[in-house]
């Protein structure tokens, strides 16, 4: 199986921060990575696929970068709804495997 | 807009089998390009992907689970179903159903979610 780790576990930030995850797995996985937000009590939401395309609808706040084995992501300018629980994921093969999440609080 | 809607017990012995429903509205589940999929996350714990099936019948189960699981498809009822055998309480936790978008291979639409927990 492919290990997905992410950096930090937690974070805290003030609205209006840039905010940077790390995601690194265990081999190369080209770009197939994808960023999911999940909220308390909610089902998780993508929003970025293949390393860095934007899913429809998700602001462009977000954004995504890396290859290989190394990935980001982005939140540019961090929103009140912004705080949450985001995840990788690898798709490259199966069986499909998530980083542990990186919770973002408010400071 | 494509919706999935999990259902089943709530609460299952251990040592018996859980079992879950898919319901998908809004697009068939049997239009290729699509994975549909079980994945659950223990309480205040990540995702862990159970498995997948494909229109067609073909599936691919999470070798830790693979043993105890079962992924079925009914294309006249646009629903996918979970069993896993043998539960004990490292089973309670939430389970999504998921469709994977093939051409993307990332989880588009998700269901609500449904706590199962093992307690006797």
């Amino acid at each position: 199986d492919i290990q997905m780790t992410q950096s930090p576990s937690s974070l805290s930030a003030s609205v209006g921060d840039r905010v940077t995850i790390t995601c690194r797995a265990s081999q190369s996985i080209s770009r197939y990575l994808n960023w999911y937000q999940q909220k308390p009590g909610k089902a998780p939401k993508v929003l970025i696929y293949a390393a860095s395309s934007l899913q429809s609808g998700v602001p462009s706040r977000f954004s995504g970068s890396g290859s290989g084995t190394d990935f980001t992501l982005t939140i540019s300018s961090l929103q009140p709804e912004d705080f949450a629980t985001y995840y990788c994921q690898q798709s490259y093969s199966s069986p499909r495997t998530f980083g542990q999440g990186t919770k973002v609080e408010i400071k | 807009q494509v919706q999935l809607q999990e259902s089943g017990p709530g609460l299952v012995k251990p040592s018996q089998t859980l079992s879950l429903t898919c319901t998908v509205s809004g697009g068939s589940i049997s239009s290729g390009g699509y994975y549909w999929s079980w994945i659950r996350q223990h309480p205040g714990k990540g995702l862990e992907w159970i498995g997948y099936i494909y229109y067609s019948g073909s599936t691919y189960y999470n070798p830790s689970l693979k043993s105890r699981v079962t992924i079925s498809i009914d294309t006249s009822k646009n629903q996918f179903s979970l069993k896993l055998s043998s539960v004990t309480a490292a089973d309670t936790a939430v389970y999504y159903c998921a469709r994977e978008y093939g051409s993307g291979n990332y989880f588009d639409y998700w269901g609500q979610g449904t706590l199962v927990t093992v307690s006797s």
